[in-house]
């Protein structure tokens, strides 16, 4: 089942924030977080196993709430280079994600 | 940074025709998979290996095959490629199923006309 991202695109300014939401309708062992460049091969961000972490770095950060089986990836102080489609990938046990859509990211300067 | 390479990296092939797609990694990773991306879809798997000789199938893997004989090379084969069929194919390793991240490598754009 294939998780569902919202927004499906968001426009910022550089310094502005973003939230980023993944939501799967299973129960989840882990998700992942990609970000893709166009034309480019998407790149590992992070992963988050159940137990409600939290993980990040820089920042970038995410959250993963097992009860709600949803995850959010934040994105503080946005810089043009965070421009991309971000992808969630869910796993529920087979410890294969299942990619969602994408939700595109646009950073103006 | 060549830990996965794919090629060809462009292809134009006509319908009916096999094709074949080639990845190779040098990180040792048992495991290898295959996607396929198209708009509006994000990334769906193909086929996937936990190992040599060891395949099994994704979720749209109808007219595709695999086949892995070394841990360093996962192929994907077309056996008759079709319209439906063009698509922005990538290939990831990992190093294990759990707790661990993809590396992608840079895509293969094959287009069946």
């Amino acid at each position: 089942q294939q998780p569902v991202q919202s927004p499906q695109a968001v426009i910022l300014r550089e310094g502005e924030d973003a939230v980023i939401n993944c939501s799967s309708s299973k129960a989840l062992y882990s998700v992942h977080w990609y970000r893709q460049k166009h034309g480019e091969a998407p790149v590992f961000l992070m992963i988050l196993l159940k137990g409600g972490e939290q993980k990040g770095h820089d920042k970038i950060s995410a959250s993963f709430n097992e009860k709600k089986q949803q995850s959010s990836l934040y994105l503080t102080a946005s810089q043009l280079s965070y421009s991309g489609t971000y992808f969630c990938g869910t796993d529920g046990g087979s410890y294969i994600p299942t990619f969602g859509r994408g939700t595109s990211l646009i950073v103006h300067p | 940074d060549a830990g996965i390479t794919q090629s060809p990296r462009h292809k134009v092939t006509e319908t009916g025709t096999p094709v074949t797609l080639r990845c190779h990694q040098t990180e040792n990773h048992r495991y290898m998979y295959w996607y396929r991306q198209d708009p509006g879809h994000g990334l769906r798997l193909i086929h996937y290996s936990y190992g040599v000789k060891d395949t099994d199938k994704g979720e749209v893997s109808d007219g595709y095959s695999v086949s892995r004989s070394k841990t360093e090379d996962f192929l994907l084969t077309l056996e008759s490629a079709t319209s439906s069929q063009t698509s922005v194919y990538f290939c990831a390793i990992s190093e294990s199923t759990a707790n661990y991240g993809y590396t992608f490598g840079s895509g293969t754009r094959l287009t069946v006309v």
